[in-house]
């Protein structure tokens, strides 16, 4: 099974740098995704993680520790339409589906 | 450029009623997924399918709840003997193969809200 851990909130002020940390146990590990998930809305793709390292994508950036079972998201600039709900995913070896932690909701503040 | 999409978007039934939803994914997408989301979590998943075959199910996924993909495109998610648990926002998924992209992603629906009263 996996057990995947992100805090509840955060808030931030706009313009400001914000990051929000995910840590998992799981049995087998085949990449980390992280999704924006706006109230009512779709959760949306925001990157993508398999090896250890950086991966930056424009004001986002995420970084995984497959060692240490951590990931964490970087948001930079942060602007108002940024607020929203931040999910952390894993997948497993030899499988398709997504185990989703249960979201960090970020409010951005002017 | 369609995305994932999905009908009803809100539905309002009573308990005992049967509801059924509809997914249809990106054209070139072979996988789908189906999840349930309640208010303050993370999407749990439900099932999934490559092309037509049903390859894994949850077991949150009681016997009242069916899914079919009958010709590998849009797939149906039928809940029978509603109940008030069941309330929820169902989400449908989609995936392109392996090697038609490193991460092979998910793309998701705009759900389907379920209230049962």
């Amino acid at each position: 099974g996996q057990n995947i851990d992100q805090p509840t909130e955060m808030t931030a002020t706009e313009g400001a740098i914000v990051q929000i940390n995910c840590t998992y146990q799981t049995s087998g590990f085949n990449g980390l995704f992280w999704y924006q998930q706006h109230a009512g809305e779709a959760p949306t793709f925001l990157s993508y993680n398999v090896l250890d390292g950086l991966e930056e994508k424009g004001r986002f950036s995420s970084f995984l520790s497959r060692s240490k079972g951590y990931s964490y998201l970087l948001l930079k600039e942060l602007q108002m339409k940024d607020s929203a709900s931040y999910l952390c995913a894993v997948r497993d070896v030899g499988d398709y589906k997504l185990s989703f932690g249960a979201g960090t909701t970020v409010t951005v503040r002017a | 450029d369609t995305g994932v999409s999905q009908d009803p978007r809100h539905k309002i039934t009573k308990r005992g009623q049967n509801v059924t939803f509809r997914c249809d994914p990106i054209s070139e997408h072979n996988r789908l997924y189906w999840y349930r989301q309640t208010l303050g979590q993370g999407p749990e998943f439900l099932t999934y399918f490559q092309n037509e075959a049903q390859l894994e199910k949850s077991r949150l996924l009681s016997d009242r709840f069916s899914a079919e993909r009958p010709k590998g495109s849009f797939s149906t998610l039928e809940i029978q003997r509603t109940e008030q648990g069941d309330s929820a926002m169902y989400l449908c998924a989609s995936s392109s193969p392996p090697g038609q992209g490193f991460s092979y992603e998910q793309y998701f629906g705009p759900g389907t809200r379920l209230t049962v009263t």
